[in-house]
């Protein structure tokens, strides 16, 4: 597509249910993150997709968070058993190494955990 | 982790001044780029400047960087109401072998008023 596509755009869950949250890059950037930024603070990287590298899960800040990407295009980042800390806006990007211009960001989907 | 600090971190100017931003890191890196983020949503891209390049125009924008003293700035010149967001600085160190995940700071609000 012609830009990152994140689904759902706004998300409200209660605590202790899981989330999926969707991310379309766009198509042949080989390169795909996740990024949760809270509120008035910069953005936290989570996890790093490399085409068929294994990917980086060093930001991933407990083991309810996890990720895939799936033929090396859409990813989904799932949380489980939500905590109110997990509110925050999620990001995705896409990149091509190939050209190393910069990120692509998705709009970020606002989860919000009650 | 956080490794770039802009400063300052709120910044209010009138149409037409310029405005300057500073972003410092931490460690060594191949590359840093600026974002812009309106609404809390999706970042877009600016410019990236490499680290053997010293100085980067594009349009109103000019980012110089300096790597003995890790840091960088943003200008931009003859500022409008429509410049009025966050701006991110976000360096890139080498994760792996196939490429890189930025590192994004807390950002700069800048306010624009006409």
């Amino acid at each position: 597509g012609a830009g990152v596509s994140q689904s759902p755009s706004n998300k409200v869950t209660e605590k202790g249910k899981d989330v999926e949250l969707r991310c379309d890059p766009i198509s042949g950037h080989t390169a795909l993150y996740w990024y949760r930024q809270s509120l008035g603070q910069g953005l936290e990287f989570l996890i790093y997709f490399q085409g068929n590298s294994a990917p980086d899960k060093s930001g991933l800040p407990s083991d309810r968070f996890s990720a895939e990407r799936t033929g090396g295009s859409v990813s989904t980042l799932t949380i489980q058993r939500t905590q109110q800390e997990d509110s925050a806006v999620y990001l995705c990007a896409s990149s091509s190494l190939i050209t190393g211009s910069g990120y692509t960001f998705g709009s970020g989907t606002r989860l919000t955990v009650v | 982790s956080q490794q770039g600090e802009e400063d300052p971190q709120a910044l209010s100017i009138q149409e037409g001044e310029n405005a300057t931003m500073n972003c410092s890191y931490k460690t060594s890196i191949n590359n840093l780029q600026w974002y812009r983020q309106n609404s809390g949503r999706g970042l877009v891209h600016l410019i990236l400047i490499r680290s053997n390049e010293r100085e980067k125009h594009s349009g109103r924008l000019r980012v110089t960087l300096d790597t003995s003293k890790k840091s960088s700035s943003l200008l931009i010149t003859a500022s409008r109401a429509a410049d009025t967001a966050s701006y991110f600085c976000a360096t890139g160190s080498r994760l792996n072998q196939a490429g890189t995940a930025l590192i994004f700071g807390k950002g700069t609000t800048l306010s624009v008023s006409s």
